[in-house]
């Protein structure tokens, strides 16, 4: 039982390329996420899907686009890389609240730096 | 706005003392309150949650945390600090499902 993969774990980007980050779980959880992590901000949601087919945007969408290929698997494009997007990005999975879970799961996550 | 707010940026207590970690989140229907631990290089673990019920829910590790309503707080508590519990506290607020909110972060050094 892996629980959350993420890969890569390191990437280094020129201002305007493209990139998908790609996360996967096992843990057969509806609800996944991206989240990137900026010093003295904490996480910030960038997406969300809480079913297969379904994708949300969060607080700060902007410049990224997601996919849900199907429960296991939800990744996260960028299309047009920008120093900005420097950051720490995470992945995570959840239970629904109904079945008594909601805590959420995370990935190791992808340090992505954009010069 | 919903939010929540970690007020200290970091918490120095000695090895052996009682912990406290401050986490206040704003009025906006009933919300599902969390606590999570980071380590160094590594993502975030779970450490605790209040969704309904005793307002003190235990979680791991000996951590505790009150969710008290009035002050609008969760602030997570330890009777017993280890130096093992030096690591990056964050808590998080949820009042949609599937939309979460989390602070900006305590860093906790427990000192021997």
């Amino acid at each position: 039982n892996a629980g959350v993969t993420q890969t890569p774990k390191f990437q280094v980007l020129k201002t305007g390329q493209s990139m998908t980050l790609q996360c996967a779980q096992d843990m057969n959880h509806n609800s996944m996420y991206w989240y990137r992590q900026d010093p003295g901000m904490g996480l910030r949601l960038i997406y969300y899907s809480a079913s297969e087919g379904t994708t949300d945007k969060g607080e700060v969408p902007n410049g990224y686009n997601v996919s849900r290929l199907n429960k296991r698997e939800f990744s996260l494009r960028l299309e047009s890389a920008a120093p900005s997007q420097t950051s720490v990005y995470f992945c995570a999975s959840s239970e629904d609240p109904w079945d008594g879970g909601y805590e959420q799961y995370f990935g190791p996550g992808t340090r992505l730096t954009v010069t | 706005a919903q939010s929540v707010a970690q007020p200290e940026d970091q918490v120095n207590v000695a090895e052996g003392n009682p912990l406290t970690v401050k986490c206040t989140y704003s009025v906006s229907g009933n919300p599902y309150l969390f606590w999570y631990v980071q380590y160094p290089n590594r993502g975030l673990q779970f450490l605790l949650k209040y969704i309904t019920g005793d307002n003190l829910v235990k979680g791991s590790y000996g951590f505790e945390a009150e969710f008290n309503k009035s002050q609008t707080s969760f602030h997570l508590k330890k009777p017993s600090a280890l130096v093992s519990d030096s690591a990056l506290y964050f808590c998080a607020v949820s009042y949609n499902f599937n939309k979460f909110y989390f602070g900006s972060g305590t860093k906790l050094n427990v000192k021997p």
